[in-house]
């Protein structure tokens, strides 16, 4: 079974910096996709980016971009000039794409405060 | 831009009572998805339908749990006899056939008395 593991319970930033949140996660697959979710106190579940594992190059989307290492089953995500509104629970969340249902497995999830 | 909507947006019931969670999905996706969060912690994952039928579910999904889409728009959580245990945030989403990306719905509060 998949596993996803996001090491960083809370981390805070000081709005415009630049902040890194990690993720790990555990597959014997080859063939999966990568997400980071973002949850503010509403509680909507708002995806941020995905990366596909078969691609080397990182996503990117906007101030959001990934760092995928592959090898070491690392999946980061990289906030520049970050903002009040980023503040949010972030998710990390692997799909294995032979999956018939194709379920999102999710991380604990790091609590992300931007300070002004 | 289509959204997955869910209603109630909260739900309160007495242990035992059997609770229904609705969610219209985007019509022209094509899978279906019940993920559940107990307060502070990670979702998980319930269960998974696809062509009328259940493609995966979970240990969390025993038999208390059952899914429906009745009229084909329309996709259903039933909790036939609620725990305390059950409390939890229930998110729907969706997905496309040709796209990976699950859409979610603002979620269900569920409180269990």
């Amino acid at each position: 079974a998949q596993t996803v593991t996001q090491s960083q319970p809370e981390m805070s930033v000081q709005e415009a910096e630049t902040v890194t949140l990690s993720c790990t996660y555990d597959t014997s697959e080859n063939n999966y996709y990568l997400f980071w979710y973002k949850q503010p106190p509403s509680r909507q579940m708002i995806l941020v980016i995905r990366q596909e594992a078969y691609k080397q190059q990182n996503a990117t989307e906007n101030r959001f971009s990934v760092n995928f290492q592959k090898a070491a089953k690392s999946f980061s995500l990289k906030i520049s000039d970050s903002q009040l509104g980023d503040t949010a629970m972030y998710f990390c969340a692997f799909m294995n794409s032979v999956d018939y249902g194709n379920k999102l497995v999710f991380g604990a999830g790091t609590i992300l405060r931007v300070k002004s | 831009e289509p959204e997955v909507t869910q209603t109630p947006s909260h739900q309160v019931t007495q242990m035992g009572q059997e609770v229904i969670l609705r969610c219209v999905p985007i019509s022209n996706h094509l899978y279906f998805y019940w993920y559940r969060q107990i307060l502070g912690q990670k979702v998980e994952f319930l269960v998974s339908f696809y062509n009328n039928e259940i493609s995966e579910k979970s240990e969390i999904f025993d038999d208390q749990f059952s899914v429906e889409r009745p009229d084909g728009s329309n996709f259903t959580l039933k909790i036939r006899s609620t725990k305390l245990e059950d409390s939890a945030m229930y998110f729907c989403a969706s997905r496309a056939g040709d796209y990976n990306e699950q859409f979610f719905g603002p979620g269900t509060r569920l409180t269990v008395l």
